[in-house]
């Protein structure tokens, strides 16, 4: 069974620094391009960035270019999201997914409270 | 980047009935459009890509169509556990673009 385990939110201040991590299990990681998806309170979905299987290309939505990075680390299965200079809109639920550019399976998330 | 719109943004609808939600792309996306059904406190879930494959464990009650620009998600006979809210995806390029969504509530 394909698992998906956010962790790395919480209360942040403006400016911040936060890295969201992503365990995965259940299926060959390294075979799988990979997602982040996030979601504000109330609000609909918005992706923002993918990765290829190696990590050699990533992609991301304009609200997040030159802000957020994207990496992984295929020996420990794991997907990473480096956020900086976080501002009140980047409030949001973050959903790691694997499927590359169709998210098949998603993980249940994990909330950035982006507040002073 | 592609924008990607919805109607109806909700509908109220009983259970039995036939529904029909409509997305639509601001460019061409040939048939690389997928649907998501997501229900509150959960993550999405998976019902079509490619505009009308079928996801694998899928109710048949689900039918995609469309190619280009217009595209649409049809339920034959709503079901208590359909509704939700709906959001189209188009994965002809990155970025990637969802539509607003198309919540469906109990008439």
């Amino acid at each position: 069974e394909v698992q998906l385990l956010e962790s790395g939110g919480g209360l942040v201040q403006p400016g911040g620094s936060p890295r969201l991590s992503c365990a995965a299990s259940g299926f060959t990681f390294s075979n799988y391009p990979m997602n982040w998806v996030r979601q504000a309170p109330g609000k609909g979905l918005e992706w923002v960035s993918g990765i290829s299987e190696s990590g050699s290309s990533t992609y991301y939505a304009d609200s997040v270019k030159g802000r957020f990075t994207i990496s992984r680390d295929n020996s420990k299965d794991t997907l990473y999201l480096q956020m900086n200079n976080l501002r009140a809109e980047d409030t949001a639920v973050y959903y790691c997914a694997n499927g590359g550019m169709i998210p098949d399976s998603w993980g249940q998330g994990t909330l950035v409270t982006v507040s002073s | 980047d592609i924008q990607m719109t919805q109607s109806p943004s909700s509908l109220s609808a009983s259970v039995g009935d036939r529904v029909t939600i409509t997305c639509r792309a601001s460019q061409g996306i040939r048939s690389l459009l997928a649907w998501y059904q997501q229900k509150p406190g959960t993550a999405p879930k998976r019902l079509i890509y490619d505009a009308s494959s079928l996801q694998r464990g899928v109710p048949s009650r689900f039918s995609g169509g469309g190619s280009g620009t217009e595209f649409t998600l049809t339920i034959s006979s709503l079901q208590p556990e359909d509704f939700a809210t709906y959001y189209c995806l188009q994965h002809n390029s990155y970025p990637l673009t969802f539509g607003p969504g198309t919540k469906v509530d109990i008439k």
